[in-house]
């Protein structure tokens, strides 16, 4: 059973419009919450998370919202760009100890120019 | 600074043969991980040590699978024997004990024939 559920495979954005990719999760002990980001043939890289108590977080072009009460987060790219383009994961552990991170299926972005 | 260091980065072997992976931590990390990633099953951790000790290993598939960690700045994950569903991507990671972030290394691909 998916705890944490990326529901869109794919998504294409134009350079320059924004990026929204989601993620449900189903465990109501999940309180930390992260994205990673990955290329072809090289390993998941963080890119941004947020707590529970909060319900977003900011870093530059990247933004991670937090529903609790729809147990739903996502993440916003503005203006996104090509180099973008990767395969973009969720991760939820309870506790933000991160040790027993839950990943989503994954979501790629393609940006296209 | 380096980052996580895993070898060896690809690994053709036939059925029934031992396989060994690697893995360097970040210095200073006091948490290591083992992850592998396959198209039906996504990222799912394996196994996962603290200051050298196994913690959690309920994610390791079956006894055929073996994880050490002999000192601080090396792990290594056996197969003994490897069958072709083994075939997947085998990603360490870490992370210090101050934040909940893992960084993970850029994987060791196995393909079993």
């Amino acid at each position: 059973d998916q705890q944490v559920k990326q529901n869109s495979p794919s998504l294409s954005v134009q350079e320059g419009r924004i990026s929204i990719l989601n993620c449900d999760y189903t465990n109501s002990m999940f309180d930390y919450f992260l994205w990673y980001k990955k290329y072809p043939a090289e390993g998941p890289t963080f890119l941004i998370s947020i707590s529970s108590i909060k319900d977003k977080n900011e870093d530059g072009r990247f933004t991670v919202f937090l529903n609790k009460s729809a147990k739903h987060l996502s993440l916003h790219i503005v203006p996104s760009q090509p180099g973008d383009s990767a395969v973009y994961f969720c991760a939820a552990t309870p506790g933000n100890a991160g040790n027993m991170l839950t990943f989503g299926g994954g979501t790629r972005l393609m940006v296209k120019p | 600074d380096a980052g996580v260091i895993q070898s060896p980065r690809h690994e053709v072997t036939e059925m029934g043969q031992e396989v060994t992976l690697r893995c360097k931590p970040i210095s200073g990390h006091d948490y290591l991980f083992w992850y592998r990633q396959t198209m039906m099953r996504g990222l799912e951790l394996l196994i996962y040590f603290n200051n050298n000790v196994p913690i959690d290993d309920s994610g390791m598939p079956e006894d055929r699978f073996s994880a050490k960690m002999p000192n601080a700045s090396f792990s290594t994950l056996k197969i003994q024997p490897s069958e072709p569903r083994d075939s997947a991507v085998y990603f360490c990671a870490s992370r210090p004990a101050q934040t909940g972030t893992i960084y993970f290394g850029e994987g060791s691909w196995l393909t079993v024939v």
